[in-house]
């Protein structure tokens, strides 16, 4: 039974690029979080979503951040010319949304993105 | 919005010593209330987890309490082994939310031998 996917594990990007990073929730999963963690920081929440849909983006930054999830394939978190201050890691997330444990969050191994 | 704080930031134990970690929470319409622990460059692991209509849960050798009036809750964790250290963080979901995790800023313990 997998547990949540993400790839690329490392990402360098030179400022300006874009940055696309993708998480394949568990199996049986249909509600996927975005967080992100500066270095020696807590994690912060970014978007939620389900699957065709963005439940709350509130968390995310107005400008060069955007989030989908498809009917098929992983979710994507797309960051557009970046820059230094986008370094962090990136921590997708999965819970089954209904049953028993609705609420419970298993994380990815996350995306260091290092912008140089 | 939720907002959780967290302390200590930083605690150091002797080895089969207890550790206590403690968190409070500002909407009174959390109910579920998850500690994740985290070594360094890995994942946060969920490791228990508590929700409004208990007041206490145990698995082994970790516990959390949850005190609903003061809004807060605790992680203890007792006869503490070296793999325990590790970067713990609490965080709390609010019924009204769209289930979002708010995180605490996480206690660094350590574990000496």
């Amino acid at each position: 039974n997998a547990g949540v996917m993400q790839n690329p594990r490392h990402l360098v990007r030179r400022r300006g690029q874009e940055a696309r990073l993708r998480c394949s929730p568990m199996k049986g999963h249909s509600h996927v979080y975005w967080y992100r963690q500066l270095p020696e920081e807590g994690l912060k929440f970014m978007v939620y979503l389900q699957k065709e849909n963005i439940i709350d983006e509130s968390g995310m930054p107005k400008e060069r951040f955007s989030a989908e999830f498809p009917k098929e394939g992983p979710s994507i978190l797309r960051i557009q010319q970046v820059v230094r201050g986008d370094s962090a890691a990136y921590f997708c997330a999965s819970s089954p949304g209904t049953g028993g444990q609705p609420y419970e969050q298993y994380f990815g191994p996350g995306t260091r993105l290092t912008v140089t | 919005g939720e907002n959780v704080e967290q302390h200590p930031s930083t605690l150091s134990v002797q080895e089969g010593d207890s550790a206590v970690i403690k968190c409070t929470y500002s909407d009174s319409a959390s109910n579920y209330f998850p500690w994740y622990k985290q070594e360094l460059g890995k994942r946060p692991q969920l490791i228990i987890d508590i929700r409004s209509n208990v007041g206490e849960k145990k698995d082994q050798r970790i516990a959390v309490t949850l005190n609903k009036t003061a809004k807060h809750f605790s992680l203890h964790i007792t006869e503490t082994q070296p793999e325990d250290s590790a970067v713990y963080f609490c965080a709390a979901v609010s019924s009204g939310s769209a289930r979002q995790l708010t995180f605490g800023s996480g206690t660094q313990l350590t574990v000496l031998p």
